[in-house]
């Protein structure tokens, strides 16, 4: 079965310091690999995808995430936070449910930004 | 108007209620989806409609009850909850014959009392 693994609860970072977030995926074939972001009391906003091509993905709001095949990781990156970015986090992989495709999320990561 | 949109935002409910979540997409796709998203778990998969064929996850009880009457509209129909059903209801669209990315709603925040 297709999963992702969000190892950290929680991730604090100062304003102006570059952010890591997490990711690990378990597949069987290609991956195809999604970001999410959801702000309080909101629904969840796409981020960024990888489906094949260049490992290095850019999205939304100066976000990227770098697939890595060897290490079976495509941790989300920014340069640069902002403490806007304070958000819960949801990395994705795409599964097969009964033969139509839908969207296997991990718990999520909590990302805190201190002025 | 365009994305996903759901009715109510909020909710409040007996156990022995009727009550009815809303979701209408207006982005053209063709499968749309219910997540039920607790506190501290992953997102659940609740049902997914293709075509307006419905998918079911069997862990999903019976109280429960989705509803796609057309490619843009999703109901889900709530009966006799239970309070750990309290949570937030996500729905979605995609494309599903495309890379499986997903739109969604902001979600039905709902508590059960």
């Amino acid at each position: 079965a297709q999963s992702v693994a969000q190892p950290e609860d929680q991730v604090n970072v100062a304003e102006g310091n570059p952010l890591t977030v997490k990711c690990t995926y378990s597949v069987s074939g290609n991956p195809y690999l999604f970001w999410y972001v959801q702000y309080p009391n909101r629904g969840l906003q796409f981020l960024l995808k990888y489906i094949t091509g260049d490992n290095l993905v850019k999205g939304s709001y100066g976000f990227e995430a770098e697939f890595n095949k060897s290490q079976t990781s495509f941790h989300l990156k920014k340069p640069s936070a902002l403490v806007s970015d304070s958000a819960l986090y949801f990395c994705a992989v795409r599964a097969l449910f009964r033969g139509y495709s839908t969207l296997t999320f991990g718990k999520g990561t909590m990302l805190l930004v201190s002025p | 108007e365009t994305g996903v949109t759901q009715t109510p935002r909020h909710l409040v409910m007996g156990m022995t209620n009727k009550k009815s979540l809303k979701c209408e997409q207006h982005l053209g796709h063709n499968a749309m989806y219910w997540y039920k998203q607790s506190a501290k778990k992953p997102l659940e998969l609740m049902f997914v409609y293709s075509l307006e064929e419905r998918v079911e996850n069997n862990s999903v009880p019976s109280r429960f009850s989705p509803e796609c009457p057309n490619s843009s509209h999703l109901f889900l129909h709530l009966h006799t909850l239970q309070p750990e059903d309290s949570a937030l209801y996500l729905c979605a669209s995609s494309q599903e014959t495309r890379t499986g990315e997903l739109f969604f709603g902001e979600g039905s925040r709902l508590t059960v009392l």
